[in-house]
């Protein structure tokens, strides 16, 4: 099993471009969630998803829509990028609500 | 707000000492506790989990204590080894739908 898998790893953009960011995990998990890292500071949740079809807001939502039409992928989009979106974005999978949460390798996005 | 936090943001241990990682949590209402290491440059990485119904939890040179009566969770590290280096974060899964909250985390300091 691959885990839990993000491309790109890296991007590079400039204020006002668009991107997306691709999670998949092969776990079969129904849980999915977008982190934001950024130095000093704990990982914070953007979206989430508890199964296909359905997404929800975390803490910092705006600026952020997601998408999980199939069970395995969850993706998260950034219709006009900003510099406060340079971050390191983590994706994560679980089985449940109460179940340990497994982590990707991570997206580093920087926007000038 | 309810918050996880960690007492020490920087650890410097010497190789083969035992290592304590402490947090402290002001949700009362969390009930399942996870501590993840994350290296330079990767995603978290589970380390051991406890759930509020035990005290204590041993892996692999490593233990979780849990004492609900302070709201407090530590992380002990048996002869730590310079792989050991990262930082450690704790979070806590109080809520229903699974969101994790997370602590700023600790670096870990490996000398020889």
């Amino acid at each position: 099993n691959a885990g839990v898998t993000q491309t790109p790893k890296f991007r590079v953009l400039k204020t006002g471009q668009s991107m997306t960011l691709l999670c998949a995990q092969d776990m079969n998990h129904e849980y999915m969630y977008w982190y934001r890292q950024d130095p000093g500071m704990g990982l914070r949740l953007i979206h989430y998803s508890v199964g296909e079809g359905t997404t929800a807001k975390g803490e910092v939502p705006d600026g952020y829509n997601v998408s999980r039409l199939k069970k395995q992928n969850f993706l998260l989009g950034l219709e006009s990028a900003a510099p406060s979106q340079t971050s390191v974005y983590f994706c994560a999978s679980s089985t449940g609500s109460q179940e340990t949460q497994y982590f990707g390798p991570g997206t580093r996005l920087l926007v000038l | 707000g309810e918050s996880v936090g960690l007492h020490l943001p920087t650890l410097s241990v010497q190789e083969g000492d035992n290592s304590i990682i402490n947090c402290a949590y002001s949700n009362s209402a969390s009930d399942y506790f996870i501590w993840y290491k994350q290296e330079s440059g990767k995603g978290p990485q589970f380390i051991i989990d406890i759930r509020s119904n035990m005290d204590k939890r041993q892996g692999q040179r490593v233990t979780v204590l849990l004492n609900k009566t302070v709201k407090h969770l530590s992380l002990q590290i048996a002869a730590t080894q310079p792989g050991d280096s990262a930082v450690y974060f704790c979070a806590e899964n109080g809520d229903s739908w699974g969101k994790l909250q997370f602590g700023a985390g600790t670096q870990v300091v490996v000398t020889p």
